[in-house]
């Protein structure tokens, strides 16, 4: 089962606009990530969020945690065309920390 | 990257031989993973490790086993491979800031 559903499934925007995706999950956690992945590559981590915090920036990315709705959101500011990929959500909630995946929002940036 | 790789990077095999997959750090990372990667399904985790000749099991581990001799090296074995375990495996670890850094991925064909 996954734990967190990303909601668009795909979302196709022109370069320059903004971005929203976003992340659905069941249990609780101890903190919620954000990937990214290019066609045929690996995953590259974006930015980690707490499950105490509820809102984080990284240069144009934020991210917003409601633990009480069970969700987040990724926002992209300003797109470009480099920024054409899968994004996925992750949450941890193990003493090993493993991950649990969603199956991802496929960003397409038009130039 | 944390000096993850993979390998081998492609391998097409038969139906009922054994697979090897091998996964190496570089990192001293405490902490790694296995992953598949199929289309609809996000990644979905196989088996993980929490130290040398420390595993357990993640929600697809079934027909697939995993062992840590050495801290930087975590091989994950296909028994006897189906056509259902053709797939991308990625190995990924964990540093202690609780990022998950991915390797290049193995793209598998089971026929």
């Amino acid at each position: 089962s996954q734990q967190g559903e990303e909601d668009p499934q795909a979302l196709s925007i022109q370069e320059g606009e903004n971005a929203t995706m976003n992340c659905s999950y069941k249990t609780s956690i101890n903190n919620l990530q954000w990937y990214r992945q290019n066609s045929g590559r690996g995953l590259v981590h974006l930015i980690l969020i707490r499950s105490n915090e509820r809102e984080k920036h990284s240069g144009r990315l934020r991210v917003t945690l409601d633990t009480s709705k069970k969700s987040s959101s990724l926002l992209i500011t300003a797109s470009r065309a480099a920024d054409t990929a899968s994004y996925f959500c992750a949450t941890e909630s193990g003493s090993a920390r493993q991950l649990t995946f969603g199956s991802g929002t496929q960003l397409t940036v038009l130039p | 990257d944390a000096g993850i790789t993979q390998s081998p990077r492609h391998k097409v095999t038969e139906t009922g031989t054994p697979v090897t997959l091998r996964c190496h750090q570089t990192e001293n990372h405490r902490y790694m993973y296995w992953y598949r990667q199929d289309p609809g399904h996000g990644l979905r985790l196989i088996h993980y490790s929490y130290g040398v000749k420390d595993t357990d099991k993640g929600e697809v581990s079934d027909g697939y086993s995993v062992s840590r001799s050495k801290t930087e090296d975590f091989l994950l074995t296909l028994e006897s491979a189906t056509s259902s375990q053709t797939s991308v495996y990625f190995c990924a670890t964990t540093d202690s800031q609780e990022t998950q850094y991915f390797g290049p991925g193995t793209r598998l064909l089971v026929l």
